[in-house]
């Protein structure tokens, strides 16, 4: 079974600070690998993914990933917070049923950015 | 701009009354998911039509039901909502079913049960 387990449930940085959002995977199979931001009271947003062609993947608002397969890891960096990355932000590991491209999330980590 | 639409937003309703919430989506995908999410929680997956196939996952409540009449619409429906049913429901499609597809989701719906 695949899962993905991202450390720390609450992050706060200062405006300008560097972002770095924790998610380990776990999986059998070369994972699949996703980044979803959810601002309040709104669906989940695709930040980027990973599909095994590059390990540095870049995304959306300034976010990038590195997957890297020794540390089973695919953590979410932004080098200067700003105050609108204040947000859920969930990491997924895709899988494949048959019938479906199914998502495993993990916890969630709230990103809190202050002044 | 292609899209997955969530009507309505913000839905009140009683113990017990039935409810349906609806979704459509204008990006012709195969697969349409439906998912529960609680409060400071990750989404969690009901069920999904890939095509007019109907999948449900081994732990949603026969509470919960869905229809797909066609490609673009989508419905959820719950039969005799309890207060332990008040969650965002999000709506996601995916073109296909490879594991390489993301899903786009929809705006959400958010059902209060009094």
């Amino acid at each position: 079974a695949q899962s993905v387990t991202q450390l720390g449930s609450h992050v706060s940085v200062s405006e300008g600070a560097l972002v770095l959002l924790r998610c380990n995977y776990s999986s059998s199979v070369p994972p699949y690998l996703f980044w979803y931001v959810q601002y309040p009271n709104q669906g989940l947003q695709l930040l980027l993914k990973y599909t095994s062609a590059a390990t540095l993947v870049k995304g959306i608002n300034g976010f990038e990933a590195e997957f890297k397969k020794s540390e089973t890891s695919f953590h979410l960096t932004k080098p200067s917070a700003h105050m609108s990355d204040a947000a859920e932000y969930f990491c997924a590991v895709g899988a494949e049923t048959g019938t479906a491209s199914k998502l495993t999330f993990g916890t969630g980590t709230r990103l809190q950015v202050t002044l | 701009d292609a899209m997955v639409i969530q009507n309505p937003r913000y839905q009140v309703t009683q113990f017990g009354k039935p409810v349906t919430l609806s979704c459509s989506q204008t990006l012709n995908h195969n697969v349409m998911y439906w998912y529960q999410q609680k409060s400071s929680q990750a989404p969690k997956l009901l069920f999904h039509y890939y095509d007019k196939d109907f999948n449900n996952e081994a732990d949603t409540p026969d509470n919960f039901q869905s229809r797909r009449p066609n490609t673009s619409f989508c419905f959820l429906d719950i039969r005799s909502p309890g207060l332990g049913d008040a969650a965002m429901y999000l709506c996601a499609t995916s073109r296909d079913r490879g594991k390489r597809n993301e899903q786009f989701f929809g705006p959400g719906t958010r059902l209060t049960v009094l």
